[in-house]
Order: C-alpha cells, then sequence, then structure tokens
C-alpha cells in the first residue's frame, strides 16, 4: 500500500539553526499538510498546501515556518532559526482531495529536538 | 470552545471485550466529516474509520464501528473483540468544509486505551 515518507526519522539541532523536514507524499496526492506533535499534547496543524501554494496556515506557521514542493515528489517545511520550543514530532500527510471521505494519510513524522 | 472533545481518562479493557471511546465535536458547518487516528507507541498515525456529516448510516471497518449521533454532536469509536495490539492513543479529528475546501484535521488530546491480557 502506498505511504508518506519522511525523513530524517530523528533530527537534533542546535537551537538558532536551520533545519528541513522532509516527505514524499502518496504519488497521485494533491493536498499536502503538516502537523506537529509536542510531547504528549494533541497533533496541532501547520498548514496546509494545494496548486503550489499555501491553502491556509496556523498561527503557529510564524515567519520562521516555510513549505516548498521544490520538485514532482517532495514536500519540505523550513525552520530558519530553531527555538527550544520548536521540538515536537512533525507530521506530513497527503489526501487526493481535500473533503469528504478521503483520509488524510500521515507519515511516521520526524522527532525534532532543538539543544 | 473545543471543536472536539475527549475527556476519558486512560481506558482499560480485557482482551477480546469490546471498548467505546467517547468523542463530542463543535461546529456550525453543515458539512463536516469526522475521523479517527490510533497512535501506537511507536509515533506513527494509523487512519482508523471516517464519518461523513450526511452519511445516514454508522462507519464500520473492520472492527471498528463508529456510533455517530448528529444531534447530540457525538462521534464515538466502538472497538469490537479488542486485541493486545490495539493498545494505543485514539484521537478524534474533524474536518469542516464541504466540496472544494482544502480543510485541515482538528484534533482533540486523544485517549490512551490498555488492553489487558
Amino acid at each position: 500500500e502506498p505511504e508518506v515518507t519522511q525523513t530524517p526519522s530523528h533530527q537534533v539541532t542546535q537551537m538558532g539553526q536551520e533545519v528541513i523536514l522532509r516527505c514524499v507524499p502518496i504519488s497521485n496526492h494533491l493536498y499536502f499538510y503538516w502537523y506537529r506533535q509536542i510531547l504528549g499534547q494533541k497533533v496541532e496543524f501547520l498548514v496546509s498546501f494545494y496548486n503550489n501554494e499555501i491553502s491556509e496556515k496556523s498561527e503557529i506557521f510564524d515567519d520562521q515556518f516555510s513549505v516548498e514542493r521544490p520538485d514532482g515528489s517532495n514536500f519540505t517545511l523550513k525552520i530558519r532559526s530553531t527555538k527550544l520550543e520548536d521540538s515536537a514530532m512533525y507530521f506530513c500527510a497527503s489526501s487526493g482531495q481535500g473533503w469528504g471521505n478521503q483520509p488524510q494519510h500521515f507519515g511516521d513524522g520526524t522527532r525534532l529536538s532543538i539543544l | 470552545a473545543q471543536k472536539i472533545t475527549q475527556t476519558q481518562p486512560g481506558m482499560f479493557v480485557q482482551e477480546k471485550e469490546a471498548v467505546t471511546l467517547d468523542c463530542t465535536y463543535d461546529t456550525s458547518d453543515q458539512s463536516y466529516g469526522l475521523f479517527w487516528y490510533k497512535q501506537p507507541s511507536s509515533g506513527e498515525m494509523i487512519f482508523l474509520i471516517y464519518q461523513g456529516s450526511y452519511d445516514e448510516q454508522n462507519a464500520t471497518e473492520g472492527r471498528y464501528s463508529l456510533n455517530f449521533q448528529k444531534a447530540r454532536k457525538s462521534a464515538n469509536l466502538v472497538i469490537s473483540a479488542s486485541q493486545l495490539g490495539d493498545s494505543a492513543m485514539y484521537f478524534c479529528a474533524m474536518r469542516e468544509g464541504g466540496a472544494g475546501a482544502n480543510s485541515k484535521l482538528t484534533f482533540g488530546k486523544g485517549i490512551t486505551l490498555s488492553v489487558r491480557p
């Protein structure tokens, strides 16, 4: 069964450094998302992306965050200058449709640890 | 107000018995969808079941079924014949908006389920 792939599985970075989290969505999907989950807390929406542009972003997704689909397969999340509070599990998700009964399929996540 | 409320403390169930995990939601949209995801201790998010706001029948998917009560705004997950591998965190989530929307999922806080042998 096709799946969403995220790399790396774990990233350790010094505070203030830039980090890029990578995702390969399911190949025929058109809708892409990033979520994060701080340890022990609920999953929070960051940004949705369709047709090469951001559809919606949350308050968390400030100027330090950006997303890109540099080619036909990858979908990346960049954090420009990381803070301690950025430590979390980051999930990429994709969907064949932005509404209706098609679920968002999640990758296994990247655990980001900021030192 | 919380959009998705999951208030049960950690739940315990005996292997092979059924268990119900509660979820209530709040929306003013007429068109919305409700999803349940499972998160084992390894951390991945696994889609389990979907219920649309216009669906007249309760959704079922193998051992999972959804008890959808629209007037009460509840969408409880029922797991029948629990297995040890069902031990995990379970999240209820909602997507608002109808056709043409590219809608995010809003998650509840989750419920921890432990299955006892």
